[in-house]
């Protein structure tokens, strides 16, 4: 089993609607993180979370929320989904400043 | 904010091949990283280095942080069909709530057989 899994791993929804991609982790680590990855772009913090009780915006947080449910589980959601957010997705966990550890990717299309 | 540029963007190599590839950045880092991306998957870490002037191996693998910390390079020895994804150079700066890992925009690596 992967110590960080994402679910689902593939999505296509349409403009507007309400979506949310899943990441729990079993590494125990205090850190979690979403990335978005973009051809030739390549890895964008969106947020990131250094305990349950801690959210904080990366440099493209627009359009995103996130929620952290438990040490292991840190959700992102797009309220209204648009086509420039079609990308793959990436959650991420570490312990210290230094690691990070990725999910298999999500990938979500909005058509 | 800080930026890394990650060159060259590809590379088309035979198999037994040496290959190199550097980031560079306008700031300082205290940490460089390097991770490899193979089709489907998440990045997974290569090598991390933690101190100016370091040069560190893993197997075929050699990175190196530069001496002035704006800089580290990446070179593989005797390229294998499976060495085949993208590379991206990681900065990272330690500590506060500005925590943030830059990434370069990635090297895609073909290796002909």
């Amino acid at each position: 089993d992967a110590d960080v899994t994402q679910t689902p791993r593939n999505r296509i929804t349409k403009t507007g609607k309400r979506i949310m991609l899943e990441c729990s982790q079993t590494k125990g680590h205090d850190r979690m993180y979403w990335y978005r990855q973009d051809p030739g772009l390549g890895l964008r913090l969106i947020y990131y979370s250094f305990d349950v009780k801690d959210i904080n915006k990366g440099e493209i947080s627009d359009g995103y929320s996130v929620s952290r449910q438990a040490q292991a589980k840190f959700s992102l959601s797009l309220e209204s989904a648009i086509p420039n957010q079609t990308a793959l997705y990436f959650c991420a966990t570490g312990q210290t400043d230094t690691e990070a550890f990725f999910g298999q990717g999500t990938r979500l299309t909005v058509v | 904010g800080q930026q890394l540029n990650q060159s060259p963007q590809s590379m088309f190599i035979q198999e037994g091949e040496d290959v190199s590839m550097n980031c560079t950045s306008s700031s300082i880092f205290n940490t460089w990283l390097w991770y490899k991306q193979d089709p489907g998957e998440g990045p997974v870490l290569l090598i991390a280095l933690y101190k100016a002037g370091e040069l560190t191996s893993n197997g075929r693998l050699t990175a190196q942080f530069g001496i002035t910390r704006k800089d580290s390079f990446l070179n593989i020895s005797a390229s294998i069909p499976s060495d085949v994804g993208i590379y991206f150079c990681a900065g990272q700066n330690s500590g506060g709530s500005n925590y943030k890992l830059t990434f370069g925009k990635g090297t895609l690596l073909t290796v002909n057989p």
